[in-house]
Parts: C-alpha cells; sequence; structure tokens
C-alpha cells in the first residue's frame, strides 16, 4: 500500500496552545518521514524530516514522534503562534519509491 | 538562485483549449516533477523526470503531456483543457528523486477552467 493518511482535515488552536497532526502509513520500506508547510498563495517547504532510526526530533517548536511498530508519526507544535496559520502535509518516502503525500490539515491558530 | 520557478501565476482557459504551464529550476536538480493540488486530496503526481529525456508518469496523467530537454527546464501541457483539470499546480525539483530527499516546490500556476 502507497496511502498515506492524514489527520484532522482541519484544526483550529488557541494562541499557545498545542497542534497535534497524525499520520499513517502502510508500506514498511518507507524510511523518510518528511513534514511540509504551506501558506496560502505559495508551494509547499521543508518544515521537519525524521528516520524511522529515532522516535522523535526537535526543532524549536515543532517536534515529530515516531512510531515504527504502529506505522504512525505526528507533528507536534508547541506554543502555537497565528503565523503558524498554515496548511501542513504530511509524506512518506524511501530511496526506491517516490514520496508520497498526505492529505493536509489546515491549521488556524486564534489570537 | 531564483530556485523553481512557474508561470503563470493564474490562467484562466475554457473547455477545449490548450495551454502549456512553465517551470525551470536553477539548482541543477536533475528530478523534476509536477503535482496538482484539490481540496482534501493533497499533492497528485502528474508526471516526472530523472533527467534531459527522461520522463513518465505519475498518479494522475491523463489529459497532460510533458517533456524535458534541458535539466533547467521542465513544461507541462494541457492538450484539451476540462474543468476537471481546474486546480493548483506545482512543480518540484530535487537532486535525484530519491524518496528521501527534500523536494523544492514552485509557488505554483491556480488554473481555472470554464
Amino acid at each position: 500500500q502507497q496511502q498515506v493518511k492524514q489527520s484532522p482535515q482541519s484544526l483550529i488552536v488557541q494562541k499557545g496552545g498545542i497542534s497535534i497532526i497524525n499520520c499513517a502509513y502502510e508500506n514498511t520500506a518507507f524510511d523518510y518521514f518528511p513534514w511540509y508547510q504551506q501558506f496560502p498563495g505559495k508551494g509547499p517547504a521543508l518544515l521537519i524530516a525524521i528516520r524511522p532510526d529515532v522516535s522523535e526530533k526537535k526543532e524549536g517548536r515543532f517536534t515529530i514522534s515516531f512510531n515504527k511498530s504502529a506505522k504512525q508519526f505526528s507533528l507536534h507544535i508547541m506554543d502555537s503562534q497565528p503565523g503558524d496559520s498554515a496548511t501542513y502535509f504530511c509524506a512518506a518516502g524511501s530511496g526506491g519509491f517516490k514520496t508520497i503525500f498526505g492529505a493536509g490539515t489546515r491549521l488556524f491558530v486564534k489570537a | 538562485n531564483a530556485g523553481v520557478t512557474q508561470t503563470p501565476k493564474f490562467q484562466v482557459l475554457k473547455t477545449g483549449q490548450s495551454m502549456t504551464l512553465q517551470c525551470a529550476q536553477d539548482m541543477n536538480h536533475e528530478y523534476m516533477s509536477w503535482y496538482r493540488q484539490d481540496p482534501g486530496m493533497g499533492l497528485r503526481l502528474i508526471h516526472y523526470s530523472v533527467g534531459a529525456g527522461i520522463t513518465d508518469q505519475g498518479e494522475v496523467p491523463n489529459g497532460y503531456n510533458v517533456s524535458r530537454s534541458t535539466t533547467e527546464d521542465f513544461p507541462l501541457r494541457l492538450l484539451s483543457a476540462a474543468p476537471s483539470q481546474t486546480s493548483v499546480y506545482f512543480c518540484a525539483s530535487s537532486s535525484s528523486g530519491r524518496g528521501q530527499e527534500t523536494q523544492y516546490f514552485g509557488p505554483g500556476t491556480r488554473l481555472l477552467v470554464l
């Protein structure tokens, strides 16, 4: 299976709260899991990525949690800010496979 | 570096018309691809190229044509536009196309087919 399932479709969070977006994959051959951030009118841009040899990766307020046995990974945005309002895509790839994207999550952070 | 550039930014077509969406990159990337983005469906791969002269189909290739005559350019042609092709189109590039690399996206072309 090549699908990457992403939830929720949309998310509203208060300023200062934690935003959590979840993704699940089927193909155990995937070994690279990036998250892309897209602002309105712009193209997606890499935000943070993880490989399955670690269970967590943190960059500033953004953290990826990875559960290899459950084939799930999630993005946590701590202290969410209005400037974080964007669409977030999870993705999965490997050396032999094209990157597969999730359906996207529209995040709105209320001031 | 300009990165990945796309033209036009916005286009309105009538059903049956043809047009070419332009994409160029200045990062000397071998791999280039076209995606379409529709609400609730994420980014779907249309066509891709692993180098000049080499192209292949992605997930949703019907109604689109591509060619890659140079490393820098990867145009997408709509042969006979249909309302179902109303979408936002993104061009992307990466060093070699392997799924473990960052993809760099252009700003997109919004297409409306009436």
